[in-house]
This record gives structure tokens, C-alpha cells and sequence, in this order.
């Protein structure tokens, strides 16, 4: 079955910490997204790649890196410069950035930093 | 920038139609997409608007109005599963910016 999984679904870490939270896909799709969602609010985006090798700071990029060294992978990393951790964590994937193709999410990382 | 607006929640009764709303300000557009998520999981694609006028997919159609940067969301005949955030994401440039979401709750 085709699709994104992202590991673990929860995750507890200390202030202080470097977390890397895994997404993989094998929908053999270019594009892939990373978000984070407040309670009560909208994704907000923190780093999308377009292609392997490439990728592009989102609106909330402080504090987070990625890299994209496989298609199917796209890892995100939360620094201990991120000031509020403390989030949902979704990642997505798309055939492209352009045109009528929608985003597949995967289910999500709860991070919860203490 | 970019700046897009939905009611924060809505209430149906089971069986009506409901409209949920969308306005933008962006500073491009490239096509304006609607997610379902439900409480805890991941956001699902609903429809894609990128030309003016209405698109229909079974319970559920979209409108869009580029000149006025307006989208809404039609639910018919509501379920209770239809309880859920309904997501209104603008795409420009490659990058999709969310609205906070329209928590609509469906009551028997």
C-alpha cells in the first residue's frame, strides 16, 4: 500500500534536546512538506523540498533544519534553538508543487519537549 | 503576505446543508484547495478550485470567486461523521498557506 508513514506517533524529549522526527513515502512523489499545527489552529509551513537534494525554508523555519538526500525520505530536525517545541508535527507529500495536485499527510508526531 | 480567513466554528443538524466560507488576501495565487481533518488525525484533500465557479463532488462542492479572493465549502445531507475542521489552504509559488480551520459539529 502506497502512502506516508512518520515515526513515532508520540514523542517526549527535555529542553535542551536536538529531536529528529522521521517522514518516509513511497508514493514516488517529488514534493514533500513538513507543518506544524497548534492546538486551534491552521499548518503552518517549515520546510518543503521540491526535489532531492533541494529544499526551501517555510514561513517558520527558525529552529528546525531538514535534508533530502533520498526521494522517499525527508527528516526534520528540532533544534534546541526552536523556542516552543511543543507541537503537532505533520509531514505531506505531493506529486509536484504545481497544479491540481493535493497533499497526502502523513499521521503525525505529537512532540512533547519538557 | 498572506492572510486567509474562515468562521472559527459552525453547528448543522443532520441532514441540512451547511457553507463554510473562505476569504483571502495572497500575494499569488496558483489554486485553492479543502482538507477535512478530523480531531487528532491528519488533514485529508477534499477539492481544488484554480477557475471561477463551482465544483461538485458527490455531498460536497467548492466555489471559488478569484476576483473577490472568496472560496466556500458545501456539505449536503450532513452526517455525523461530517464533524471534523475544515481546512481552506491558497497555493502560490509552490507553497500552500493554511486558514486556522472551521470546526463545524454535526448534531443529531
Amino acid at each position: 500500500d502506497g502512502g506516508i508513514t512518520q515515526s513515532p506517533k508520540y514523542l517526549f524529549r527535555k529542553e535542551g534536546q536536538n529531536v529528529t522526527l522521521s517522514c518516509e513515502q513511497n508514493l514516488n512523489h517529488d514534493a514533500m512538506y513538513w507543518y506544524r499545527q497548534d492546538p486551534g489552529q491552521g499548518l503552518r509551513l517549515i520546510y518543503y523540498s521540491q526535489i532531492v537534494n533541494d529544499f526551501q525554508k517555510g514561513d517558520i523555519a527558525e529552529g528546525y533544519s531538514v535534508s533530502r538526500e533520498k526521494k522517499e525520505s525527508f527528516p526534520l530536525t528540532v533544534t534546541s534553538a526552536q523556542k516552543n517545541p511543543t507541537a503537532f508535527y505533520l509531514c505531506a507529500s505531493s506529486m509536484a508543487t504545481s497544479g491540481s495536485y493535493e497533499q497526502y499527510f502523513g499521521p503525525g508526531t505529537r512532540l512533547t519537549v519538557t | 503576505g498572506q492572510n486567509i480567513d474562515q468562521p472559527t466554528e459552525m453547528t448543522a443538524t443532520e441532514g441540512a446543508i451547511v457553507q463554510i466560507n473562505c476569504t483571502y488576501q495572497t500575494s499569488g495565487f496558483n489554486g485553492l484547495f479543502w482538507y477535512q481533518q478530523h480531531a487528532g488525525e491528519a488533514p485529508t484533500f477534499l477539492s481544488y478550485n484554480v477557475l471561477d465557479g463551482l465544483e461538485e463532488k458527490g455531498r460536497f462542492s467548492s466555489f471559488l470567486s478569484r476576483s473577490k479572493g472568496y472560496s466556500y465549502l458545501l456539505l449536503k445531507e450532513l452526517q455525523m461523521k461530517d464533524s471534523a475542521s475544515y481546512l481552506c489552504a491558497v497555493r502560490n509559488a509552490g507553497k500552500s498557506t493554511f486558514g486556522d480551520g472551521t470546526t463545524l459539529t454535526v448534531k443529531p
